[in-house]
């Protein structure tokens, strides 16, 4: 069975442009959330969305915003990039709005972005 | 060069020994307490959870002790296999609600052959 799958998994870009990221959930998978990883640190909650309605939010900039599809796919965007922004961004899925089982909430391998 | 925040606390363990990996955590209100392992170029990878009205709960080969007097995260590994070899994450979630699970330090550990 197919896990998460995201997309790319490295990407180069330069500060001020603008980035796609993409993520898969597990098949029958309604929920995804997105996460922030800065090198040497935890993950960093920052959105969660079910059925294409956003459910939580991470204390990020606005310049963060993502969506989910009718197929439950997501994409994480982030504008005006800053080098800061440099960091695994990891898309975790599960099956519904609110895990009661924690061992229900699976994580992709993730997006490593850098930005020069 | 150098990036801060690479400097994780390590523990080195012989094959075959037990490890514990510590963790305090910071919010006695959280329902859950849980362990991730996360390899080298993967995600993080769901060990075992511990609800908080709870202060032991076993798994296949780990166990995890809850101290909530002192907030107090504790991860025991049996028999530690080179396999075992990652960083280790600990972290806390609220049952409800949306599903933002609040992760600590992490732990990198070294199993040595």
């Amino acid at each position: 069975d197919a896990g998460v799958t995201q997309s790319p998994t490295h990407l180069i870009k330069t500060r001020g442009q603008h980035v796609t990221l993409r993520c898969s959930p597990i098949s029958g998978h309604k929920s995804v959330s997105w996460y922030q990883q800065v090198l040497g640190q935890g993950p960093q909650f920052i959105f969660q969305y079910y059925e294409k309605e956003e459910r939580g939010r991470g204390n990020f900039p606005d310049r963060f915003s993502a969506r989910q599809f009718p197929n439950y796919s997501s994409e994480l965007n982030v504008n005006a990039l800053l080098l800061g922004d440099s960091a695994l961004y990891l898309c975790a899925s599960s099956p519904r709005d609110r895990v009661t089982n924690t061992g229900e909430l699976f994580f992709g391998e993730g997006s490593r972005l850098t930005v020069l | 060069g150098e990036s801060v925040g690479l400097h994780l606390p390590t523990l080195s363990v012989q094959e075959g020994d037990n490890s514990i990996i510590n963790c305090a955590y910071s919010n006695s209100a959280s329902d859950y307490f849980i362990w991730y392992k996360q390899e080298s170029g993967k995600g993080p990878q769901f060990i075992i959870d511990i609800r908080s009205n709870m202060d032991k709960r076993q798994g296949q080969r780990v166990t995890v002790l809850l101290n909530k007097t002192v907030k107090h995260l504790s991860l025991q590994i049996a028999a530690t296999q080179p396999g075992d070899s990652a960083v280790y994450f600990c972290a806390e979630k609220n049952a409800g609600g949306y599903q933002k699970v609040t992760f600590g330090i992490g732990t990198k550990l070294q199993v040595i052959p």
